[in-house]
């Protein structure tokens, strides 16, 4: 089956800088990827995600980029803010099979 | 609208107890999906079910673990005989016809002393 690895495990970085977050995946016929959101307490929230048709999405100060060959994604998180500090999870399958792999996720933190 | 909904929000269970938690989905979502959060951890998935389709339930951890779907709707989470090892947020997503974006409810945390 699927597996998803995520790291870093903990990234702290200062307000208005960049994060980048990455993930591998294992099982080449998976090609939906989305990031989720969880802050403390919450559900995971849906952020932004990516199909294997393309290389790059890009929403406001969140991207996602996906190498299929490489079998790897990322999310970047530009300007960020206080309120960016979450527990950030990326996740893979295949629209076929639908059930979600997720990684073990990021926690993030922004330091005003 | 209103999002996907869970009940209860805390259950606390003694350990060999039966348990039932009950999801809600997003109105007009044909996919209902269970994942359960251990402290700390990833989501890990349990069961899948689309529409009439026969449930996926290849990541139920053991036959203790169940699941129903009434009327492409409402689905109830049963846990036989708790363990210790249960303890954690039980999560359900829904997606509609088509789509792959999950949305979550906000979850059960299930403790079992």
């Amino acid at each position: 089956g699927e597996n998803v690895e995520q790291h870093p495990s903990t990234l702290s970085v200062q307000e208005g800088d960049s994060a980048v977050i990455k993930c591998t995946y294992s099982d080449s016929a998976s090609n939906y990827f989305p990031w989720y959101k969880q802050e403390l307490g919450k559900r995971p929230q849906l952020i932004i995600d990516i199909r294997s048709n393309v290389g790059e999405k890009k929403d406001q100060r969140i991207a996602v980029t996906l190498n299929k060959t490489a079998k790897h994604f990322s999310l970047h998180i530009t300007e960020t803010q206080p309120e960016d500090s979450a527990v950030y999870f990326c996740a893979a399958t295949d629209t076929g099979r639908r059930a979600l792999t997720f990684g073990s996720g990021t926690r993030l933190q922004v330091q005003p | 609208g209103a999002g996907v909904s869970q009940s209860p929000s805390n259950k606390v269970t003694e350990k060999g107890k039966d348990v039932e938690l009950r999801c809600d989905p997003i109105s007009g979502h044909t996919a209902l999906y269970w994942y359960r959060q251990s402290l700390g951890q990833g989501l890990e998935f349990l069961i899948y079910f689309q529409g009439n389709s026969a449930p996926d339930k290849s990541g139920l951890p053991s036959d203790r673990f169940s699941a129903e779907r009434t009327g492409g709707s409402v689905s109830t989470l049963t846990i036989q005989r708790t363990q210790q090892e249960d303890s954690a947020v039980y999560l359900c997503a829904s997606s509609t016809s088509g789509r792959a974006e999950q949305y979550f409810g906000p979850g059960t945390r299930l403790t079992v002393t």
